[in-house]
């Protein structure tokens, strides 16, 4: 079935740095896709979203870019803090229906002071 | 405005007993979702309800599994005699509307552990 992967299971940065972390999507009916942030034993939280009439969308201190041609999202984060340690999931669903959001496998980020 | 709470926070079940899942939405929120986190792994859409419907539960196991939200109280995900493959965190979310899937919010979830 269709699915949602990330090309790398853990990314370790120093502070200060930026990140990238990388997802690859094989839906290209979906045309709403979210990052979300999940600290160890909490629930995932909403960081930001993009449609797929956009390229690019800025938050504070983060970016999602999306290429639809080779289906590919990113997550970028500015100046990396080690608050910014956890895992990170891209999603995608459709704007048209609920919430049935289809998630990848995650990427651990792990920011070292 | 308390978010959506999930209680119990971590649950142990022998294998055969039943795990009941308790969610109560965001005031104001009457779409819920649950989702299924196995270790190391993303979440994996379970099952949509409103206020007593069920709207899609194409991600259900066919057997054992149960999802209900009734007029009043909390949505109940109830799973009868537990295996251990049932082990996993298990994650309810709230919407207002349904169809936006940006005003969704996610419960810090229930860690079920079968032994």
């Amino acid at each position: 079935g269709e699915s949602v992967g990330l090309h790398l299971p853990t990314l370790s940065v120093q502070e200060g740095d930026n990140s990238i972390i990388n997802c690859a999507y094989s839906n290209s009916a979906s045309d709403y896709f979210i990052w979300y942030k999940q600290e160890s034993g909490k629930g995932p939280q909403f960081i930001i979203d993009i449609r797929s009439n956009m390229d690019k969308r800025q938050g504070q201190r983060v970016t999602v870019l999306l290429n639809k041609t080779v289906k590919h999202l990113s997550l970028q984060i500015a100046a990396t803090q080690p608050g910014d340690s956890a895992v990170y999931f891209c999603a995608e669903g459709f704007t048209a229906g609920f919430q049935k959001l289809v998630f990848g496998t995650g990427t651990r980020l792990l920011v070292s002071p | 405005n308390a978010g959506v709470m999930q209680n119990p926070r971590h649950l142990v079940r022998r294998r055969g007993q039943e795990a009941r899942l308790r969610c109560s939405p965001m005031k104001g929120h009457s779409h819920v979702y649950w989702y299924r986190q196995l270790p190391e792994e993303g979440l994996k859409f379970m099952v949509y309800l409103q206020k007593e419907n069920i709207i899609d539960e194409s991600g259900m196991p066919k057997e054992r599994f149960s999802a209900e939200f009734p007029k009043e109280g909390p949505s109940i995900l109830r799973i009868q005699q537990v295996v251990r493959g049932d082990s996993a965190a298990y994650f309810c979310a709230s919407d207002a509307q349904g169809a936006k899937v940006t005003e969704a919010f996610f419960g810090q979830g229930t860690r079920l552990t079968v032994v």
